[in-house]
């Protein structure tokens, strides 16, 4: 069965802290995502990539970067967590025409 | 820029209803559209995907519509179950580009 796997479900982080939340997924897929959801604001775009290396901005990418060093990983940085980055984030992958696969969440807090 | 609206924003129907839910969007040049289900605290999971140049998509008891000329979809769930509890999300991906735009959503529940 093709995945997207997030490293961690549940994480805590304090104040200032550098955070790395990792995806990985299995299907070869070109673009990879990184979404964050919030009660009442829906899922918000943060950075997408469409190739290793290339990487581009989306709604709200301040306060965040993104690496992709090989096709399969997606990682999304926090350079200095703030308590406004609590939130639940999601990857989720694609490729033309195909649908996007999600993976099962990253529920982070910032303490 | 494109905007999703789901409505309404929560729906509670006693088990056996057909039910219609209801995305509309306001930029008709899309690619395509797709539904999704999302249980509490998990990740999204796809339901039904349907290309611009489609009027629907069938899955088991969940049918999709897409009329692009009006910026509307639909999202029919016949013989609903308690199963079925999650919220709903509609989501376009405009031509051209790789990205989604989401809807907020439609938080159903089937009460047994």
């Amino acid at each position: 069965d093709v995945k997207v796997t997030q490293s961690s479900r549940y994480l805590v982080k304090r104040t200032g802290e550098k955070v790395f939340l990792e995806c990985v997924q299995d299907m070869d897929h070109e673009n990879m995502f990184w979404y964050r959801q919030d009660p009442g604001l829906g899922l918000r775009l943060i950075y997408f990539s469409y190739d290793v290396k290339m990487k581009e901005k989306g709604d709200i990418p301040e306060g965040y970067s993104v690496s992709r060093e090989k096709k399969e990983r997606f990682s999304l940085i926090l350079e200095s967590a703030s308590t406004n980055q609590t939130s639940m984030y999601l990857c989720a992958s694609s490729s033309l025409g195909v649908r996007y696969t999600f993976g099962s969440g990253t529920r982070l807090t910032v303490v | 820029k494109q905007e999703v609206t789901q409505i309404p924003a929560a729906l509670s129907v006693p088990e056996g209803e057909n039910l219609v839910l209801n995305c509309s969007f306001t930029d008709s040049a899309i690619y395509n559209l797709q539904w999704f289900r999302q249980d509490p605290g998990k990740g999204l999971t796809s339901l039904l995907l349907i290309q611009s140049s489609q009027r629907e998509q069938t899955s088991g008891r969940l049918n999709a519509s897409l009329d692009k000329s009006s910026g509307r979809s639909t999202l029919y769930i016949a013989a609903s179950q308690p199963g079925d509890s999650a919220t709903y999300l509609c989501a376009v991906r405009q031509g051209g580009s790789e990205k989604l735009v989401f809807g907020k959503g439609t938080k159903l529940t089937v009460n047994p």
